[in-house]
């Protein structure tokens, strides 16, 4: 079956670590994105990617960083420098054509640090 | 900037009682809207696309309405398994949008016995 994997499903971290969410594609989706979901808030776009070996920034971008090496893969490091790193994060992915298209999502991964 | 409000917040329905659900935006232009549904603590799942003004999309018990300045949800009969929250989003307007999206807050929908 196609679709996206996320993974952890649930991730626990100490303030001033590092850590990477996983995100992986089958749909053959050119396109990948990575959202910040905060509670009684819409999402948030963090990075996106059109194309392998190439990202832009979202609106939140500041202390994450990303990386498209390969087309099904685009892991998100959310970094120490990331001020309030407690969310959930969700991954897209869309082809790109025409005007605009839909993006479809993984399961998530909601990420504490304490 | 674009801007994306859903209206109510929340809503609570009984059963078979029907209502709408709203989706109001500002933007310089419109480019189409799309709908979303999302269950607690899963990712959002792709219900419809809107692509203009006077289109119309159904799906069971849902249709999607679109006009110049909003979009509707309209829940006929809804049952218990239809609460979730309902998110509803445009397209960027900048220069290559490259399918960039901007979400609205989303209404909770709960569907009582």
């Amino acid at each position: 079956d196609g679709g996206i994997t996320q993974s952890p499903k649930y991730l626990f971290r100490k303030e001033g670590q590092n850590v990477t969410l996983s995100c992986e594609q089958n749909l053959n989706h050119d396109a990948m994105y990575w959202y910040r979901q905060d509670p009684g808030q819409g999402l948030r776009l963090i990075y996106y990617s059109q194309i392998v070996n190439d990202f832009q920034k979202g609106d939140i971008a500041e202390g994450y960083s990303v990386s498209r090496e390969k087309k099904e893969s685009f892991p998100l490091t959310v970094t120490s420098a990331q001020k309030n790193p407690t969310a959930f994060y969700l991954c897209a992915s869309s082809i790109v054509a025409g005007p605009f298209y839909e993006q479809y999502f993984g399961p998530g991964t909601r990420l504490t640090v304490t | 900037e674009d801007q994306v409000t859903q209206s109510p917040e929340a809503l609570r329905l009984q059963e078979g009682e029907s209502s709408s659900l709203n989706c109001s935006y500002t933007v310089s232009g419109l480019r189409g809207l799309f709908w979303y549904r999302q269950d607690p603590g899963k990712g959002p799942e792709f219900l419809f696309t809107l692509y203009s003004a006077g289109e119309e999309k159904e799906k069971e018990r849902l249709k999607a309405t679109l006009t110049k300045k909003e979009s509707f949800l309209h829940i006929t009969a809804p049952k218990p398994e239809d609460s979730a929250t309902y998110l509803c989003a445009v397209p960027w307007a900048g220069g290559t949008s490259y399918g960039k999206l901007t979400f609205g807050q989303g209404t909770i929908l709960t569907v009582h016995p």
